[in-house]
């Protein structure tokens, strides 16, 4: 079964500083995953995928996601953080099955402190 | 958020009542989705509609119900025989097909029952 896994529950950095949210999967195929932000009360908003191709993935607001399939990883890294970055993050993984499904991780608040 | 609107953004109702929620796309998409998001909790799927008068169940679609009548729209009711329907909800569409096209969200519904 496609599975995801975010092991943090918090991500505390200061704001300048590099972050990395951290996404480890389970997949049988190819893994098509993806990153979305929510910030609070509002709903998730797109910031990037993986599908195939470089492990280097760019996406919206300065972030990238690194593909790594030996470690079935897809960490989400920007090279310096705003305060305004701070939000809910979701690592997800397409379903293996004929539909369309999304597979969610748990989420991870990242806070970036002045 | 754009393109897919959701309505209300907060709804109350008294326990034992029906509750229907609206979800609008005018992105053209063929599929649609449901999700539920509990606080500390990632996303997880009531119903999805891949194509105009068929949709299936998600994960938990007990106490809920869905239709497709029209590509535009996919209106969820939460029926009384659902036990803890507080909750924040989510609609998403996507392009649907075999290709990973990512989902994109509406801003959401928060549903208090008492």
């Amino acid at each position: 079964a496609q599975s995801v896994a975010q092991p943090e529950d918090q991500v505390n950095v200061a704001e300048g500083n590099p972050l990395t949210v951290k996404c480890t999967y389970s997949v049988s195929g190819n893994p098509y995953l993806f990153w979305y932000v929510q910030y609070p009360n509002r709903g998730l908003q797109f910031l990037l995928k993986y599908i195939t191709g470089d492990n280097l993935v760019k996406g919206s607001y300065g972030f990238e996601a690194e593909f790594n399939k030996s470690q079935t990883s897809f960490h989400l890294k920007k090279p310096s953080a705003l305060v305004s970055d701070s939000a809910l993050y979701f690592c997800a993984v397409r379903s293996g099955d004929s539909s369309y499904k999304l597979i969610f991780g748990s989420g991870t608040r990242l806070l970036v402190r002045p | 958020d754009g393109g897919i609107t959701q309505s209300p953004k907060y709804l109350f109702r008294k326990e034992g009542q029906n509750v229907t929620l609206s979800c609008e796309q005018n992105l053209n998409h063929d599929a649609m989705y449901w999700y539920r998001q509990d606080p500390g909790q990632g996303l997880r799927l009531i119903y999805y509609s891949q194509i105009v008068n068929d949709f299936q169940k998600g994960d938990i679609a007990e106490g809920y119900s869905v239709s497709r009548e029209k590509k535009e729209s996919f209106p969820l009711t939460v029926t009384s025989a659902q036990k803890n329907p507080t909750a924040f909800y989510l609609c998403a569409s996507s392009l649907g097909g075999t290709s990973s096209y990512e989902q994109y969200f509406g801003p959401g519904t928060r549903l208090t029952v008492t």
